[in-house]
């Protein structure tokens, strides 16, 4: 596809139960990143991959939000036991250069909005 | 870590006056600075961004502004069009680290025809 997109659009999961959220880089991006947008508030970096390797996890909030991207390419958000403070949309954006290089623009999908009941 | 201070929370001009936003940073390494727009339901855009080898960058209607000593930017929209309308952020990065997005709360603004 033309840009980064995210599935699901909308979660809803009641509070204890695992989420798995999807994000699909613009093909041939190296770097991937992860961010949390509270509602009304700026994205939050969470963690980031170059390639398959993840970086930078220095912004996941605990040890039940876990990401991979096993290929380097589509990547994969997994929060487990889900608090409703997980409530949020969660931002995927990609790059087409690594670290060590000039920043790149990342670009944004559309986002995953995750309500806790 | 970098802390982004952005101001005001929401702006409302007239259809065809001037917006101007401005952001704080504190870490003085930082050295790229971009600028999105967010339309309700959708993720940040891109508009302009600037990095800290220069002081000011135009993009037809959008110029942004940098000032190293005081670290501080500034984003300015002329000829505001009610298509303008959404949140704006502002961002900080440190270039060879990774690009982590340290981003400011946003800026509401709204045009009015």
């Amino acid at each position: 596809g033309a840009g980064v997109s995210q599935s699901p659009r909308y979660k809803v999961a009641k509070r204890g139960q695992d989420v798995a959220l999807r994000c699909d880089p613009i093909s041939g991006h190296v770097s991937l990143f992860w961010y949390q947008q509270a509602l009304g508030q700026g994205p939050e970096f969470l963690t980031y991959f170059q390639n398959e390797a993840q970086l930078d996890k220095s912004g996941l909030p605990s040890d039940r939000f876990f990401a991979e991207r096993p290929e380097g390419s589509v990547s994969t958000l997994k929060i487990q036991r889900t608090q409703q403070e997980d409530s949020a949309v969660y931002l995927c954006a990609s790059s087409s250069k690594g670290a060590g290089g000039p920043t790149d623009t990342q670009y944004f999908g559309p986002g995953t909005r995750l309500t806790v009941l | 870590g970098e802390n982004v201070e952005q101001h005001p929370s929401t702006l409302s001009v007239q259809e065809g006056d001037s917006a101007v936003i401005k952001c704080t940073y504190s870490d003085s390494a930082s050295n790229y600075f971009p600028w999105y727009k967010q339309e309700l339901g959708k993720g940040p855009q891109l508009i302009i961004d600037i990095r800290s080898n220069v002081g000011e960058k135009k993009d037809q209607r959008i110029a942004v502004t940098l000032n190293k000593t005081a670290k501080h930017f500034s984003l300015h929209i002329t000829e505001t069009q009610p298509e303008d309308s959404a949140v704006y952020f502002c961002a900080a990065s440190l270039i060879g680290q990774g690009g982590k997005l340290i981003f400011g709360q946003g800026t509401e603004l709204s045009v009015k025809p």
